[in-house]
């Protein structure tokens, strides 16, 4: 079993919608937690940064984290075509500048117009 | 633009053969990661570096191995390569500060024909 859990996709919705993304994890030391977007062909690009549970809103973008479920969940509201791309949840027990981080395999979202 | 630069971006080799994947950290970045993507698979993290120094390993095969110069610049060293290496590298980079985020760069992506 692996230590996070995303599920794949593909996720399409029309534009203007509220996405949900949601990873769950198994490994309980884990205490920062991430979400990164990546467009085809680019790099992973860090969308949110959150610390132990709680929430945290960054424009249309909110990250929820439930560490006595194991489960951490992406908000997109109003989302746009531009918002089309794979999004990652990743996670670590440590700092994030200290460690490697642990990856879901990434849901793809498109969004259509 | 994260900074952090990836050559070359595409390789094409045989079964066999050995490749070199390059890595230029941010500037005032210590510590280099490499990641592997597969489809479907997430980011699996191979090897971390800091400052010159192998920090951390994940599950990286004994036929790969890295290295980071004193420039910080880092190289994926790949070799007897079989069909299923082919998949995207990435590298990323951070500060050694407690919840600096990793910033990516674009990948190289290895085609094994």
């Amino acid at each position: 079993q692996k230590e996070v859990e995303q599920d794949p996709g593909p996720l399409s919705v029309p534009e203007g919608a509220i996405v949900s993304l949601n990873c769950t994890y198994s490994n309980s030391a884990f205490q920062y937690f991430m979400w990164y977007r990546q467009y085809s062909r680019k790099g992973p690009e860090l969308l949110m940064y959150t610390y132990s549970s709680g929430n945290k809103e960054d424009g249309r973008f909110t990250a929820q984290v439930d560490k006595s479920s194991k489960y951490i969940s992406l908000f997109i509201r109003d989302s746009q075509p531009s918002d089309s791309a794979t999004y990652l949840c990743a996670m670590s027990a440590v700092p994030t500048g200290r460690r490697a981080l642990t990856f879901g395999s990434g849901t793809r979202l498109q969004v259509q117009p | 633009d994260s900074g952090v630069t990836q050559t070359p971006k595409h390789l094409i080799t045989a079964t066999g053969q050995r490749v070199t994947l390059r890595c230029s950290p941010r500037s005032g970045d210590l510590s280099v990661y490499w990641y592997q993507q597969s489809l479907d698979q997430g980011l699996q993290f191979l090897i971390q570096y800091y400052n010159g120094e192998e920090r951390a390993k994940g599950n990286i095969l004994e036929r790969f191995s890295a290295q980071q110069f004193p420039d910080l610049h880092s190289e994926l060293n790949l070799s007897s390569l079989e069909l299923g290496d082919s998949a995207l590298y990435f590298c990323a980079s951070s500060t050694e500060g407690s919840n600096q985020p990793q910033h990516f760069g674009d990948g190289t992506r290895l085609s094994i024909l």
